[in-house]
């Protein structure tokens, strides 16, 4: 069973600059979710990819856009890069209707100067 | 008032000794409890979930829920050097197929030889 894979690891890019996150999710999981974890604080829920579509989204501005691929994987874009966006990205998967499993990738280390 | 609410410690103990975390929360739609392990510059790896309110015991991990209290706890017995990381509770609503969570700033652990 392949497990939750993030890329890149790492990012640095400037304010005003776009980034593109990839999400490949575990096998045989249909549902993947987006997270954003500042240092020191606990993740806070971007939105949620299930079918292709959006399903559920957090309090974040629409400059922060994703997609998800019919084989699942996923991309997290962000859009006028901002000095407060440098944080981990986690990209989690799941399985629809089997309740709340999640199950994390490494993350993608964000840096925005 | 956060909706979820966990003391960041730090918490430190010796080798072998029992070890309790906490969180509390305000939501009373919250039904999915979720306990997630997190070393330093990795992703989250879940470790205890539980539905509703109760007890579950895996190994060393025991997970508990009163939901009238509005508090879950974990206790690890028998704390080794490897358990030092940050645990994170996670909680999510019974809200058709999004499945948001929401998650506590997380307790740093260190467990000392």
């Amino acid at each position: 069973e392949t497990g939750v894979t993030q890329s890149p690891t790492h990012l640095i890019k400037t304010r005003g600059q776009q980034v593109t996150l990839r999400c490949s999710s575990q096998s045989g999981h249909n549902t993947v979710s987006w997270y954003q974890q500042a240092l020191g604080q606990g993740p806070q829920f971007i939105f949620q990819y299930y079918r292709e579509e959006e399903n559920g989204r957090g309090n974040f501005p629409p400059r922060f856009s994703g997609l998800q691929f019919p084989n699942y994987s996923s991309e997290l874009n962000v859009n006028a890069l901002e000095l407060d966006d440098s944080a981990l990205y986690l990209c989690a998967s799941s399985m629809a209707g089997t309740g709340y499993e999640q199950y994390f990738g490494p993350g993608t280390r964000l840096t925005v100067t | 008032q956060k909706e979820v609410e966990q003391d960041p410690g730090p918490l430190s103990v010796p080798e072998g000794a029992i070890v309790s975390l906490n969180c509390t929360y305000s939501n009373s739609a919250f039904q999915y409890f979720m306990w997630y392990r997190q070393y330093s510059r990795k992703g989250p790896e879940l470790l205890m979930y539980t539905y509703s309110s109760g007890n579950k015991e895996d190994g060393r991990f025991t997970a508990q829920v009163d939901k009238s209290s509005k508090y879950i706890s974990l206790f690890i017995r028998d704390s080794q050097p490897s358990d030092s990381a940050t645990y994170l509770c996670a909680m999510g609503e019974n809200a058709g197929n999004n499945r948001k969570l929401i998650w506590g700033l997380g307790t740093s652990l260190a467990v000392n030889p």
